[in-house]
């Protein structure tokens, strides 16, 4: 079965630092989002993604984050100037058409430790 | 913001009992989903039921919806190892975003 993937599975960084999240959508898939859980809390909605731009942000994702498809495969999530609070599991997801009563797709995740 | 809410946040059980998870949700919604997570590895879509729907069914899971009472359940039955994960309800307002609720951990007895 298809699936999404992510890497690295592992991230650490310097605080301050900028960090690049990968991801590989599924095939066929056109919409795309980020989502992002801190430890013990709930897996929060940072950004959906289709037609090359931005459908909807929440209010975590400020000046700092950036999305991208730099290519027809892979889906980026940038954080420009990392800070602690940063420090998460980041999931990348897709669904093939509008979303709209379609369930959600998502990869393994990476954990962002920033120190 | 809205989001689901599970209820209980815990619950253990022995193999072959029948575990229920319920969630509740603030204002409309489009649809509700249900997903499991494994330790360390990501969400896996279990079931979605629309607004429309009052009840689905997939194996063993059974999912029931009661939008006059903002709120869902989801049953497990016949329990096995296997099924020991976090349980997440997701709501989809029509807003391209789902909102998660805080999960339910279940541990499955052998």
């Amino acid at each position: 079965e298809p699936e999404v993937t992510q890497t690295p599975s592992h991230q650490v960084t310097q605080m301050g630092q900028e960090v690049i999240l990968r991801c590989v959508p599924i095939s066929n898939h056109l919409y795309f989002y980020w989502y992002r859980q801190i430890l013990g809390q709930k897996v929060e909605f940072l950004v959906s993604f289709y037609n090359n731009e931005i459908s909807e942000k929440s209010e975590i994702f400020d000046d700092q984050f950036s999305v991208e498809r730099p290519d027809g495969s892979n889906f980026t999530l940038k954080i420009r100037s990392t800070k602690l609070e940063d420090s998460a599991m980041y999931f990348c997801a897709s669904t093939m058409t509008t979303p709209s009563n379609q369930p959600q797709h998502f990869g393994d995740g990476t954990r962002l430790s920033i120190l | 913001s809205q989001q689901g809410e599970e209820d209980p946040q815990a619950l253990s059980i022995q193999e072959g009992e029948n575990a229920t998870m319920n969630c509740s949700y603030k204002t409309s919604i489009n649809n509700l989903q249900w997903y499991r997570q494994n330790s360390g590895r990501g969400l896996v879509h279990l079931i979605l039921i629309r607004s429309n729907e009052r009840e689905k069914h997939s194996g063993r899971l059974r999912v029931t919806l009661d939008t006059s009472k903002k709120s869902s359940s989801l049953l497990i039955t016949a329990s096995r190892a296997a099924d020991t994960a976090s349980y997440f309800c997701a709501t989809d307002y029509g807003n391209n975003r789902l909102a998660f609720g805080k999960g339910n951990q279940v541990v499955v007895i052998p």
